[in-house]
């Protein structure tokens, strides 16, 4: 059973564009929601996260949104570059105890210049 | 700062071959896992390690063992590969302390079994 499902698998989308990818989780005992980015040949690194008292957090170019009622919370890349391509990951746990992050599928992003 | 690195980054085994990945983090953090990766289905966990001394399993672990040698160690062993377990591996470590519960990840290694 998959307990963080993630769309779209792929995206593309022009420069300046904003793409969004959304993820939904199944266990309501997950309280930290990172996401991360990987680049071919490396490895994934932290992008952005947020727990779920905020609905929404900003990091420059980046934001999550967090929908708690409906165990979802999503990304969004504003003003989108080239340099953004890559893949995202979503990914969620529990703070207490052993912390193990599960992770959704990945969505490959190509920002067409 | 080395983070989290793994060794090799390449490796090409033969069918019922084993052999043993590296991996070490020099932040000393209490918690590694052990994730491969496959086309179109992210990062499933293998093995993980929530402190010194302690192993369990994750989603995946069939075909495989760890050893957490220490705090900064953790190894991947196949013991027979198979040409199923083709895959990206991926060592990651955690401070799990707090609120810090960023993952960090090594580079990577590439396995193919023929």
């Amino acid at each position: 059973q998959q307990q963080v499902k993630q769309s779209p698998q792929s995206l593309i989308v022009q420069k300046g564009g904003i793409p969004i990818i959304n993820c939904a989780y199944e266990n309501t005992a997950f309280d930290y929601f990172p996401w991360y980015q990987q680049f071919p040949g490396k490895g994934p690194a932290l992008l952005i996260a947020i727990r779920p008292d905020v609905s929404e957090k900003k990091e420059g170019r980046f934001t999550i949104s967090f929908n708690k009622s409906a165990k979802q919370f999503s990304l969004h890349i504003m003003d989108s570059q080239p340099g953004d391509s890559a893949t995202y990951f979503c990914a969620a746990s529990m703070t207490g105890g052993s912390y193990i992050p599960t992770f959704g599928r990945g969505t490959s992003l190509i920002v067409h210049p | 700062n080395a983070g989290v690195t793994q060794t090799p980054k390449f490796q090409v085994l033969k069918t019922g071959q084993s052999m043993t990945l590296q991996c070490a983090q020099d932040m000393n953090h209490n918690s590694m896992y052990w994730y491969r990766q496959d086309p179109g289905m992210g990062l499933r966990l293998i093995y993980y390690s929530a402190s010194e001394g302690t192993t369990d399993k994750g989603e995946v672990p069939n075909g495989y063992n760890v050893s957490r040698l220490n705090k900064r160690e953790f190894s991947l062993r196949l013991e027979s590969a198979a040409p199923s377990q083709t895959s990206v591996y991926f060592c990651a470590s955690s401070p799990q302390q707090g609120s810090r519960t960023e993952a960090f990840f090594g580079q990577g290694t590439r396995l193919t079994v023929v």
